[in-house]
């Protein structure tokens, strides 16, 4: 089945000990996102890849990078992760970018836990 | 701004229905999305509503009002399962996320 992969499910790391949380799809879409998610809250996007274009929003912290080596990888890094960064991270992927009909199908996610 | 409103909790119990309210302010409008979150799992796709009125798919129906700036997800024969948050997404150049109504439902 076509899908959106996220690893690790569940990621632990110490205060600023630099993590990576990898998303992989299988559906070929050209545009990518990471969503940071904490609890009973909405999700809010960090950043989009539309193909190689880069975007990201004017609020995400410096802290939070991305990379996107070919169509089905892209990974997050956090530098130096704070106890603020505990959340859930979502990727997802779509067919276009923006315009009409903007579906987009997520991963499982990865819930980071910073000690 | 961008602004999306919808209730925090609802309850109900199991073979009722219920109707999720969300309005929506947003600048540029294309449609609007409907996902179910389960507890710790990712938001899954529900509907997507472009034009005006009520669009169904088994028990579950919503609606778009784009003069009004309203929508609602209406759950019909409610099943223990269908306890989640539910999302409303307005698509304008990228979601806008609602922080989601958590709906349970008991037996």
């Amino acid at each position: 089945d076509a899908m959106v992969i996220q690893n690790p499910r569940y990621q632990v790391t110490q205060f600023g000990k630099p993590v990576t949380l990898s998303c992989s799809q299988t559906l070929n879409h050209n545009v990518m996102y990471w969503y940071q998610q904490k609890s009973s809250q909405a999700p809010k996007l960090l950043f989009h890849y539309y193909d190689k274009d880069f975007n990201n929003e004017a609020d995400t912290p410096d802290n939070f990078q991305s990379r996107r080596p070919n169509t089905s990888f892209c990974f997050l890094d956090i530098r130096s992760p704070g106890l603020g960064d505990a959340a859930m991270y979502l990727c997802a992927t779509s067919g276009a970018g923006g315009g009409t009909y903007n579906e987009q199908f997520f991963g499982p996610g990865t819930r980071l836990t910073v000690l | 701004g961008q602004n999306i409103d919808q209730p925090t909790e609802m309850t109900a119990t199991e073979g009722a229905i219920v109707q999720i309210n969300c309005t929506y302010q947003t600048s540029g409008f294309n449609g609007l999305f409907w996902y179910q979150q389960h507890a710790g799992e990712a938001p899954t796709f529900l509907s997507y509503n472009v034009l005006d009125g009520l669009e169904e798919k088994g028990r579950f129906s919503s609606f778009l009002s784009r003069s009004k700036g309203y929508s609602y997800l209406l759950l019909k024969e409610l099943q223990m399962k269908d306890s989640a948050s539910y999302l409303c997404v307005a698509d304008t150049d990228k979601l806008i996320f609602g922080t989601g109504t958590r709906l349970q439902v008991f037996p």
